[in-house]
């Protein structure tokens, strides 16, 4: 059974980086297949942030792509989310998930942007 | 980009079908046949119902299916059950490995 677990800090200042991490059990992101971060603001709908593919290559949302960066670390069956310069604006339920459409997902973690 | 246009809500009695649409343009719902359907109760995450417009996951049942018609995709729930109360939302291929969401339809079981 395919499962995700998001982890990273619930709290973030604003201006400084948000990075959350996703560890995947019962298959290996070497394999294949994208793996893919959505996020979704309380209260509000679905946003695509970006994915990257088993190989390393990666794809972010446009409005996003200059803050955001997706890593694998295959070693340890992870990859993660980085985004710089966080604001309010940044608050929500993140998500990831496995491929494109994504067929698996984690719980998803709440990041809150506050100073 | 611009989010795909849903209505925010819609409503039908147990066994009733009711459909929600999914308006997009040519760069994306009309230009691909790469439209997904999400289902999220509260306090979950999102499970598909839909991909590739018309195609169920394994255990999603026949109840839910999709179509599309030019720029508009649509998401058709038959026999309308009360764990069908939910939030709905819809996806697409945008092109250079871009996806587009729906706002997103609070669909209600009366």
């Amino acid at each position: 059974q395919v499962q995700l677990q998001e982890s990273g800090p619930g709290l973030v200042k604003p201006s400084e980086t948000l990075s959350l991490t996703c560890t995947v059990s019962g298959y290996s992101i070497n394999s294949g297949y994208y793996w893919v971060w959505i996020r979704q603001p309380p209260g509000k709908g679905l946003e695509w942030i970006g994915s990257i593919y088993h190989s390393g290559s990666t794809f972010y949302n446009p409005s996003l792509k200059s803050r955001v960066t997706i890593s694998v670390d295959p070693s340890k069956n992870q990859f993660s989310l980085r985004v710089n310069s966080v604001t309010a604006a940044d608050t929500a339920f993140y998500y990831c998930a496995r491929d494109n459409p994504p067929d698996y997902w984690g719980q998803g973690t709440l990041v809150t942007v506050f100073s | 980009q611009s989010a795909l246009t849903q209505p925010p809500s819609a409503s039908g009695s147990p066994g009733q079908s009711v459909t929600i649409s999914c308006t997009g343009t040519s760069s994306d719902v009309g230009g691909y046949n790469f439209v997904s359907w999400y289902q999220q109760h509260p306090g979950k995450a999102p499970k598909l119902m839909i991909y590739e417009v018309t195609k169920r996951p394994s255990g999603v049942p026949d109840r839910f299916s999709g179509s599309k018609s030019g720029n508009t995709a649509s998401l058709t729930v038959s026999g309308l059950q009360g764990e069908d109360e939910a939030d709905y939302y819809c996806s697409s291929y945008a092109g250079s490995n871009n996806v587009v969401f729906g706002g997103g339809t609070r669909l209600t079981v009366l």
